[in-house]
Formats: C-alpha cells, structure tokens, sequence
C-alpha cells in the first residue's frame, strides 16, 4: 500500500515537445503529491507539487494532472529543453507534519535537438 | 526558500574506518530530518528519520548500529557510517521541511567511497 509506480523508465523527446511523466498510487491517505528533478551527482530539487483538492496545477512549462478517482497523477513538460534532461522522481505523502515521501522508480528523461 | 546544507559533498575512505555526514538546515529549524541512500540510477531509499534530542527511527533491514544518526540540535542531523565497507559505497541524501505546507528540501548529497 505503501507503493508509488512510475512511467516510463526511460523517455527521450524532441527539443520543443511535451514530456509526459505518469505516477499511479496505493494508499489513499496519501495526500501530497511533489515531483523532484535530480542531475547527476546532486540531490534532488522539488518541481512542483499538488494536494489532491485539484486536479491540476502549472507552474512555468511544468504541469501536474491529477485524477483522485484513478490515483494517478502526472507531470508535463511542455517546450522541453535539452536543459530538461534529468531523472524525474515522482512521490507521495500523507498528512501534514513530518511524514516520509514514498518515492517513485524515476524516469530518465533525453531531450534531444 | 529552505536551503539544506550537507557536507561532504565526497568523501573516500579505508575500509574498516567510520565516516560521519553532516545536514544542516541553513535558515529554518527542522525537528525532523530524513535520511536517504541511493544507488547509481536507482531511487532515493529511505534509511532513517533522524528526529531532534530522541532516537531516530530506521527502516526495515537498516542496520542502526552501522548507520549512526544524531540530531543533537533544530539545525543539525549526523549520519555516521561504521566500520565502512564496500558495498556501503552509495549516495547519501539527507532532507528536511520548513513548515508543512513547504516542499521537502534536499541536501546536495554526499558521494561515499569506500576502498
């Protein structure tokens, strides 16, 4: 229940496409849903997040849908740039306080000229 | 925003030595602080939450004696390797939260090489 799934495991998209990134998950507590960007050799930096009081949320060229009644939730990229090539981490919590993120697998994202 | 500080960024040592790492909420107090391993093109995996003046609480199949954790003040968390070996090469990440309507931020993570 505690598990958060995550696809592709690997994307490659044209320079000036959309990056779609998916994210389903178990437990219905969870209620806070962030993305991270991660390069190589640093730590992961929060995107965007969302509660699940929407059902989408942008922010710049980044978009997040999400579907309760589905537990999915999704991340956009539109315009991607090749500065965009990163490993995408989706993940989940509940509550507020200090609850654990359960992260997804990551998705090797390639923008590619 | 938050800014987590972690140091070293890199650090190799003999196998058989400890190692300590060191997590600082820079601009914020956190009562509470993760600690994550990752391994190359891997996911983050969560060892332990380090919680401020009490005992932290480790994941299942987390050895608490090998991985030390103290966080002795609102401001600092340690994670101490013990007698390192090989296979405890990996990326340490820690992470903390400014308020619970804030984003959790991240350390820049520390390269851990044991030879």
């Amino acid at each position: 229940q505690q598990q958060v799934k995550q696809s592709p495991q690997s994307l490659i998209v044209q320079k000036g496409g959309i990056s779609i990134i998916n994210c389903a998950y178990e437990n219905t507590a969870f209620d806070y849903f962030p993305w991270y960007q991660q390069f190589p050799g640093k730590g992961p930096a929060l995107l965007i997040a969302i509660r699940p009081d929407v059902s989408e949320k942008k922010e710049g060229r980044f978009t997040i849908s999400f579907n309760k009644s589905a537990k999915q939730f999704s991340l956009h990229i539109m315009d991607s740039q090749p500065g965009d090539s990163a490993t995408y981490f989706c993940a989940a919590s509940k509550g507020f306080g200090n609850e654990k993120l359960t992260f997804g697998t990551g998705t090797r994202l390639t923008i590619i000229p | 925003g938050a800014v987590v500080s972690q140091h070293p960024s890199w650090v190799i040592c003999k196998s058989g030595t400890s190692v300590k790492i060191e997590c600082r909420s820079l601009d914020f107090q956190a009562t509470t602080m993760f600690w994550y391993r990752q391994f190359p093109k891997q996911s983050l995996m969560l060892m332990a939450t380090s919680n401020e003046g009490s005992k932290a609480t480790y994941e299942q199949g987390v050895e608490k004696d090998k991985f030390l954790i103290n966080h002795a003040s609102l401001t600092l968390s340690t994670l101490t390797v013990t007698s390192a070996h090989p296979e405890d090469s990996s990326f340490y990440i820690c992470s903390a939260r400014d308020t619970p309507s804030d984003g959790y931020t991240f350390g820049s993570g520390t390269r851990l090489t044991v030879v």
